[in-house]
This record gives structure tokens, C-alpha cells and sequence, in this order.
């Protein structure tokens, strides 16, 4: 199956300090990538989805300034937390959703997930 | 909205089966179901589309029926492996949603030798 990757894997950073996350598709080309943060025993809730070359497209509630999002080519999608505060802590993944041509449907492969701890 | 998944938590023996519900009140372009395990990212498990497909492999297949806005995931014969917590994504029909996926809450599967 494809592979995404994420790095880094956990952080743990001062409040106020930015972080920057990667998530990288390593054996196919992805269009569009897309980040969520999950809280401990909920679901996955979309932050943003990522297009290759345009601006990312944010779900209600979620604060593009304060959450950065660049999808600079098509294996790399990076989310910068700016300004990170204690209620920023989340395991933090991304999913990249497979280009037509690669397997017959639109699957989404997920990154191994960064955990962000915010002291 | 989100798709309600049942049940929420279910409790099996090594060799027993259990079925995952996935309903949506919005009409889908398709269903995604994935597998996740304490502390890891969910792996993706199936992919069906609209069109009432059923798929499989090896002894976890899934359903969909189009009409009834809903997709069940089938484990046969359960395996310890099979642990964790399967969650389902929806796409909504209608061509915009470009790929977004909305997961249900998740359904908590323990296997028990």
C-alpha cells in the first residue's frame, strides 16, 4: 500500500514557540492532502484540506493564522502551530489521497501521526 | 454531520464475528473503513463506493447499501490482531467534497483469547 510519513513523530514544546509538522508521501504523488488532530479515545476531525499549489480550505472553526498550512509539492504538506498553547496538545495526522491513475479509487493513506505536547 | 457508528463497543472470543455499523443522513459517494490500535494512525482497511458494492478480504469484508445510507463491516472468525477501534469515513455525494472525509465517533472492538 502507499506510504505517508509524518515527522516529527512526537514534540514537546514550550507555550508560545511554533511547531512545524511534515507529512510526506513517499512512493506516490498526492494532490490533495488533508490534517486532522484527534483528541485521546474521539475521532479524527479535519482540520484543513491541502491542495497542491492554492490555499489550503479550513473547516468552521478552525483559525488559519493559527494553524499554517503549505502543500509546496506533491509529496509534501506541512502544518506550522503557531504560537502553540497547552490546549493545542493533540496527536496531530495527515492523510494523503492517492492521484487518479495510481489504484482505481480515491483511498486515503494516513501518516503515522504526531503527537504535540504544549508545557 | 457525522455518521453514527454502532455499535460503540463490542467484546469478542478469539473465532467469533461481529458486524460494524456505519448510517449517514446525507447522501454518500462512498465509504471509507480503517483501523486503529492505542497510539498509532488508523490503517486503512476499505475503500466502497456508491453503487450498494460489497468487498472483502480475507475474513473482514464490508457492505454498502446506497439507499439506506449505510455500510456495515463483517469480521469473521475474529483474530487477537483484530483489536482496536474502526472508525468509518464518509464521502458525501455530489462532487464537491473533493476527496473530505467525515468519520463516525468509532466502535471499540476487543478480541479476548
Amino acid at each position: 500500500g502507499a506510504v505517508v510519513s509524518q515527522h516529527p513523530s512526537w514534540v514537546i514544546c514550550k507555550s508560545g514557540t511554533s511547531v512545524k509538522i511534515e507529512c510526506r508521501s513517499l512512493d506516490f504523488q498526492a494532490t490533495t492532502m488533508f490534517w486532522y488532530r484527534q483528541f485521546p479515545k474521539q475521532s479524527l476531525m479535519l482540520m484543513a484540506t491541502s491542495n497542491e499549489g492554492s490555499k489550503a480550505t479550513y473547516e468552521q472553526g478552525v483559525e488559519k493564522d493559527k494553524f499554517l498550512i503549505n502543500h509546496a509539492s506533491l509529496t509534501l504538506s506541512t502544518l506550522t502551530v503557531t504560537s502553540a498553547h497547552p490546549e493545542d496538545s493533540s496527536f496531530y495526522i495527515c492523510s494523503a489521497r492517492v492521484a487518479s491513475g495510481y489504484t482505481s479509487h480515491n483511498e486515503q493513506f494516513f501518516g503515522p501521526g504526531t503527537r504535540l505536547t504544549v508545557l | 454531520q457525522q455518521p453514527v457508528q454502532s455499535p460503540q463497543a463490542v467484546i469478542l472470543r478469539e473465532g467469533e464475528d461481529a458486524v460494524i455499523n456505519c448510517s449517514s443522513s446525507k447522501a454518500l459517494y462512498s465509504v471509507h473503513w480503517y483501523r486503529q490500535k492505542h497510539g498509532e494512525a488508523p490503517v486503512f482497511l476499505m475503500i466502497l463506493l456508491k453503487g450498494g458494492e460489497q468487498k472483502g478480504h480475507e475474513k473482514i469484508s464490508a457492505s454498502f447499501n446506497e439507499k439506506k445510507q449505510q455500510s456495515s463491516l463483517y469480521l469473521t472468525a475474529s483474530q487477537l490482531s483484530y483489536s482496536g477501534t474502526y472508525f468509518c469515513g464518509t464521502e458525501k455525494a455530489g462532487g464537491t467534497s473533493y476527496g473530505k472525509l467525515t468519520f463516525g465517533q468509532g466502535t471499540i472492538l476487543t478480541v479476548h483469547p
